[in-house]
Formats: C-alpha cells, sequence, structure tokens
C-alpha cells in the first residue's frame, strides 16, 4: 500500500492566487511527522513546512500552510498568494516512530505551474 | 561549507563499471540518508545512517549497491557493474535528529551509457 499519495500529477494556477496541493498518508502509528519539499527546475530539495501527528494546529510558514486533518489522513499543502517562482515539484513526505524515524518516505509529487 | 555536499555532481560511466558517489554532510548532524530519484519521478529511499548503530539498509535495490560511512560524517555510496536501469539522481540528505527536516545536498545526477 502507498504510504504517500499524491493525487494531481499535476496543477496550474494563475499567479496571486491561492492553490492546494494534495496529500493522503497510510499509517498505524500515533506518532509521526509530515513534511512538504518543493523542487525546482535545478533540483534542489527545499524543506517548507512540517507537521506533527500531536500538533493541534495546522503548520503556517508565510505563505505556506497546512491543512492538517488527522481523521482523514490528510496533509495539504496551501500556498497563497502564488508567485510564478513557486512552479516547481512539490513533494509531501512522512516519518514514522515506528521505523525509528529511520525513513522519510516521499510521494510522487505534484508538478505547479503558476501562470502570469 | 554549511550545507550538504555531494560530489561529483554528475558521472558518466559504462555499462559494467563501478562508481563511487560521495556525500558530505552538515557538521553535527548525526543522521545521514541517500535516495535516489529517476527522472521526473519522486524520491526512493535507498539507506540511512544513525550514529554507531547499524545503518537500514531495506531500500536497497540489489546486492550491487552498498553504502559506508566512515567516522560518523563523510558516506560513500557505491554501485558495482553499474546497469543502465541505475541511472538517476543520487540524493544524500543529513539531518540533526528526531523531527528536524532533512537537509538535502544537490545529488550526482549518473548516467549509464
Amino acid at each position: 500500500a502507498q504510504k504517500i499519495t499524491q493525487t494531481q500529477p499535476g496543477m496550474f494556477v494563475q499567479e496571486k492566487e491561492a492553490v492546494t496541493l494534495d496529500c493522503t498518508y497510510d499509517t498505524s502509528d500515533q506518532s509521526y511527522g509530515l513534511f512538504w519539499y518543493k523542487q525546482p527546475s535545478s533540483g534542489e530539495m527545499i524543506f517548507l513546512i512540517y507537521q506533527g501527528s500531536y500538533d493541534e494546529q495546522n503548520a503556517t510558514e508565510g505563505r505556506y500552510s497546512l491543512n492538517f486533518q488527522k481523521a482523514r489522513k490528510s496533509a495539504n499543502l496551501v500556498i497563497s498568494a502564488s508567485q510564478l517562482g513557486d512552479s516547481a515539484m512539490y513533494f509531501c513526505a512522512m516519518r514514522e516512530a515506528s521505523g525509528g524515524y529511520n525513513k522519510l518516505i516521499f510521494g510522487a509529487g505534484t508538478r505547479l505551474a503558476v501562470h502570469p | 561549507g554549511a550545507g550538504v555536499s555531494q560530489s561529483p555532481s554528475n558521472k558518466v560511466t559504462e555499462k559494467g563499471k563501478d562508481v563511487e558517489l560521495r556525500c558530505d554532510p552538515i557538521s553535527g548532524h548525526t543522521a545521514l540518508y541517500w535516495y535516489r530519484q529517476s527522472l521526473g519521478q519522486g524520491l526512493e529511499f535507498l539507506i540511512y545512517f544513525q550514529g554507531n548503530s547499524a545503518p537500514d539498509k531495506s531500500g536497497l535495490p540489489s546486492d550491487r549497491f552498498s553504502a559506508e560511512r566512515t567516522g560518523g560524517s563523510v558516506s560513500t555510496l557505491t554501485i558495482q557493474r553499474t546497469q543502465q536501469e541505475d541511472s538517476a539522481v543520487y540524493l544524500c540528505a543529513s539531518v540533526r535528529g528526531g523531527n528536524s527536516p532533512l537537509h538535502f545536498g544537490n545529488g550526482t545526477r549518473l548516467t549509464v551509457t
């Protein structure tokens, strides 16, 4: 079974609009962490935001926020006021406590294109 | 440097040759990961080192792949008898610990001809 599912291979958004990138996860652990990374065409992996399973509030980092719905096992990334520089691949990832936090498992990614 | 350093940045090799990829993690980071990313795909976990513990090798795709980490710092990923399907970007990441985010290097692009 897929641990991390990103159902949107590609997304388009108009500059200055908000966009939501979907991520669902599968775990039986109570303790886990969820991460979002951005990968521009240059190939570097850029950490965006983190949500712990016990965090009661949704994580926010500047224009990025994480819509964490624990019961639905979803951790969608919301980017507000999109910018042209947001065009990139976005990966959702999870680290489980039962794995000793050994593995950060990544989804297949969503390619976001921001149009002017 | 301040970040994770990987070398070489690009490597072209002939099928059947061995290659070594190097990773210098961020100083003080206790854990180190190797991932593989094929063109247009997500990141595939390969191996994980944490301090002096036995590495988690569960992601290595075959016995042609091996990795070591010397002195708890620099790591080398070795691929023996390379095959064309080994062509990918190999990413190294280090982490301070706990639920800290992974910091990635810029990767080594391996092309097997």
